[in-house]
């Protein structure tokens, strides 16, 4: 069973765009939503996350929108850099439980 | 401060044959996690240790796949007999929580690529 979808698979934006990657869970006792960045031969790293008591947290180019009643999160890239290439996974969790990971997006911004 | 440290990076053996992991998490990380990573697929969690205690291995395939966490801190993960379908990135993952002292913070290693023939 697949608690977290995301979506799409890959993504190709001109440098300098924004860059979404959206992502849908099911279980409504998540309450920890981290994005992790991936490139390539590494293991994955934490980017940006958020709890469910807010709607939106920027870091940086890196936003978390975050629709509780829509059950949906998603990242947003702003000014996105050739350097941000690489493999972005949405994960959901509950506070220190198992985080369940979605299946990836390949983003590759064009220079 | 010292990554996550996982070896071999890279392992093909035949199909039948065992292979085994190891992981060396940051120090003074109590969780240790074992995720497998097939092509195209997000990490699963396999097992997870809180210390040397077994928190989840539900999803581990036991006939298969066993792992251990001596004295709290390195973990090995072997698999015997292993069978095509396990090639993937085994990834280890460590997190200082545990114990209501905040959110699951993963911080992995490079992984070890699994080429089963």
């Amino acid at each position: 069973q697949q608690q977290v979808k995301q979506s799409p698979q890959s993504l190709i934006v001109q440098k300098g765009g924004i860059s979404i990657i959206n992502c849908a869970y099911e279980n409504t006792a998540f309450d920890y939503f981290p994005w992790y960045q991936q490139f390539p031969g590494k293991g994955p790293a934490l980017l940006i996350a958020i709890r469910p008591d807010v709607s939106e947290k920027k870091e940086g180019r890196f936003t978390i929108s975050f629709n509780k009643s829509a059950k949906q999160f998603s990242l947003h890239i702003m000014d996105s850099q050739p350097g941000d290439s690489a493999t972005y996974f949405c994960a959901a969790s509950k506070w220190e439980g198992k985080i369940i990971f979605g299946k990836g997006t390949r983003l590759h911004i064009l220079p | 401060e010292a990554g996550v440290a996982q070896s071999p990076r890279y392992k093909i053996i035949e199909k039948r044959q065992s292979v085994a992991f190891w992981c060396n998490p940051i120090s003074g990380h109590a969780t240790l996690y074992w995720y497998q990573q097939i092509l195209g697929q997000g990490p699963k969690l396999l097992i997870q240790f809180q210390n040397n205690g077994v928190v989840d291995d539900s999803q581990l395939p036991k006939d298969r796949f066993s792992a251990e966490r001596l004295k709290g801190v390195d973990s090995t993960l072997k698999i015997q007999p292993a069978k095509l379908e396990d090639s993937a990135v085994y990834l280890c993952a460590s997190s200082l929580t545990g114990g209501g002292s905040g959110a699951n913070v993963l911080t992995f290693g490079a992984g070890s690529r699994l080429t089963v023939l």
